[in-house]
This record gives structure tokens, sequence and C-alpha cells, in this order.
């Protein structure tokens, strides 16, 4: 079975601090990673995601993500926050094989402070 | 083009009343899934169909939950004898098959609320 951990439920950072939030993951085969982002009274919209190839993968808004296959984890970064960003953020996986269900994790919740 | 929807955007409805709510996918759109997210909680997996496959109904949480799918279009997920702990926002997702397969994309979402 896969699953996803997000292991803080928040995240506080200060305006235009780098700002990360974690996320490991477990799966059988090679995963897809995704981060989804959801603001407040708004529904989920795709962040970025990993497939193959290189680990640091950049996405919307100007975060990124690196893939650790060691460390199975994919963390989501930005190197300077904005209040902007302050959003509820969910991790998530898929088996590479054909099989398409994903795996949400929890969520996190980032606050910017201005 | 347009993207996923959900009808109603909001329902309210007393304990005890069956709800069906409705999620059309993105036209070509093979793979739909159901979560549900309770207030300030994370998207719990109800049900994912996948083309003509049988429907990975694993997260469906009692049997007064159902979901059905016409081919590749509509689905309706039907809560029977509603209680007041199914309030929540139930989410539909739509996902292509071959490149972006990978990418799941949401509708805005149906607020049940049960009294």
């Amino acid at each position: 079975a896969q699953s996803v951990a997000q292991p803080e439920d928040q995240v506080n950072v200060a305006e235009g601090n780098p700002l990360t939030v974690k996320c490991t993951y477990s799966v059988s085969g090679n995963p897809y990673l995704f981060w989804y982002v959801q603001y407040p009274n708004r529904g989920l919209q795709f962040l970025l995601k990993y497939i193959t190839g290189d680990n640091l993968v950049k996405g919307s808004y100007g975060f990124e993500a690196e893939f650790n296959k060691s460390q199975t984890s994919f963390h989501l970064k930005k190197p300077s926050a904005l209040v902007s960003d302050s959003a509820l953020y969910f991790c998530a996986v898929r088996d590479n094989g054909g099989y398409q269900k994903v795996t949400f994790g929890t969520g996190t919740k980032l606050q910017v402070i201005p | 083009g347009a993207g996923v929807s959900q009808s109603p955007s909001n329902k309210v409805t007393e304990k005890g009343k069956d709800v069906e709510l409705r999620c059309d996918p993105i036209s070509g759109h093979t793979a739909l899934y159901w979560y549900r997210q309770r207030l300030g909680q994370g998207l719990e997996f109800l049900i994912y169909f996948q083309g003509n496959s049988a429907p990975d109904k694993s997260g469906l949480p009692s049997d007064r939950f159902s979901a059905e799918r016409t081919g590749e279009s509509v689905s309706t997920l039907t809560i029977q004898r509603t209680q007041q702990e199914d309030s929540a926002v139930y989410l539909c997702a739509s996902s292509p098959m071959g490149l972006g397969a990978e990418t799941q994309y949401f509708g805005p979402g149906t607020r049940l609320l049960v009294l």
C-alpha cells in the first residue's frame, strides 16, 4: 500500500524567508509525486510534480521540490515566502505503474507572517 | 476548455435524508476520483473510476455511500440516510490517460451540511 506523511500540521515563516514543507512517502514501485495547494475557500490546484529525470522540480509561483529517493522525501521549498503563499499544501503519491490511484497526505497549513 | 464541474455547490439536508452529488469531469478524462474533506482536515479518498474497469471502492466509509459513473462521463455520489458526520466538502477530480495522466484536475467541490 502507498502512503504519504506530512509531519507538520502547520508551518509558520516570516515573509521573505525561505520556506520548507516536508513530505515523505512510501510506494511499492517507483513514485510519481505531486504537490497541490488549496487557497482559502477555493479548490485544489496543481503546483508541481516529479515523474522522472532531474530530482529538482520547479513549479508554479516560484515553488520547487526535491525528490530524494534514499530518504523517500519530496519536500516543497521556496527561497522567499510571500504572504500570498499562505494556504493549505498537500503532498501526493502514486505508483508509476498502470494503476492511477493517488494517495494524499493530510495537508500542511502554511502561514506566512508579514 | 471547461474544467471539472460539480453540482450542487452547496447542499443542506436533514439527518436521514438521501443526497446525490454530481461530477462532470473534463471531456476525455478516463479517470475520476471522489474525495471527502472535513473541515480543517485533509483529503479522504472515497472511490476511483478508471475507464471500464471495476471501480476501486476501498475508501467508501460505509454502505450508505455509493457512486456510479456512466462510461467516461458524469459521476454521481449518493449518500443514503445522511448523518451529521457526513458534513464535509466532497471533491471530484479527473485525469486523462497517457501524457498528463499523472495530474488530477479538481472541481470546486460540493459543501454538504447535514442538520
